[in-house]
């Protein structure tokens, strides 16, 4: 199994430009989770989804949008891209609670805005 | 919403020694309570959870203890190694989905 993959892996955007940053999973974990982890801080979660075609803002959603067409894919996407949101990108899963909570992270997209 | 907080910020600890992480939240629905370690450039790894149902945990060296009258848990290590360093976060969770992390704490282990 791959786990949790994220791309890119580095990204520098201008200010305004639009970019998605993708993640997948292959363990059928039906919950998937976007955070923001800047410089020095903890994570700050953005949107969860506890299954396909299910998401639901976390705590700083504003600026983002994400999707979840099917079990594996969770993209986000961000539109108008500011220096605020300069950060690196963290994806992860896990199964229903009933059984295991578990969140297994992605490698992280490290973002720039300029 | 859920609010969670962590002391200290940073911690030094002699090697060999414990070291005591805690962590409060507010909100009392709260049912489920990671702990993860995250070194330099890498990604957070759990290390230890603890459902609301049970008082104390452990695993090795690393315990958790949960105090749900008080609202707090707390991560305890014993007999820290070198290779302990890095930053921990604490986290609190309704049902596995919201996730409200603490801003961690820099755990140095001096040789």
């Amino acid at each position: 199994n791959a786990g949790v993959t994220q791309t890119p892996k580095f990204r520098i955007l201008k200010i305004g430009q639009s970019m998605t940053l993708q993640c997948a999973q292959d363990m059928n974990h039906n919950y998937m989770y976007w955070y923001r982890q800047d410089p020095g801080m903890g994570l700050k979660l953005i949107y969860y989804s506890v299954g396909a075609g299910i998401t639901d803002k976390g705590e700083v959603p504003n600026g983002y949008n994400v999707s979840r067409s099917t079990t594996e894919d969770f993209p986000l996407r961000l539109e108008l891209a500011a220096p605020s949101q300069t950060s690196v990108y963290f994806c992860a899963s896990s199964r229903q609670p009933n059984t295991y909570n578990e969140q297994f992270f992605g490698p992280g997209t490290r973002l720039t805005v300029l | 919403g859920e609010n969670v907080e962590q002391h200290p910020s940073t911690l030094s600890v002699q090697e060999g020694d414990s070291a005591v992480i805690k962590c409060t939240y507010s909100d009392s629905a709260s049912n489920y309570f990671p702990w993860y370690k995250q070194e330099l450039g890498k990604r957070p790894q759990l290390i230890i959870d603890i459902r609301s149902n049970v008082g104390e945990k452990k695993d090795q060296r690393i315990a958790v203890t949960l105090n749900k009258t008080a609202k707090h848990f707390s991560l305890h290590i014993t007999e820290t190694q070198p290779e302990d360093s890095a930053v921990y976060f604490c986290a609190a969770s309704k049902n596995g989905q919201n996730f409200v992390f603490g801003p961690g704490t820099r755990l140095s282990v001096l040789p």
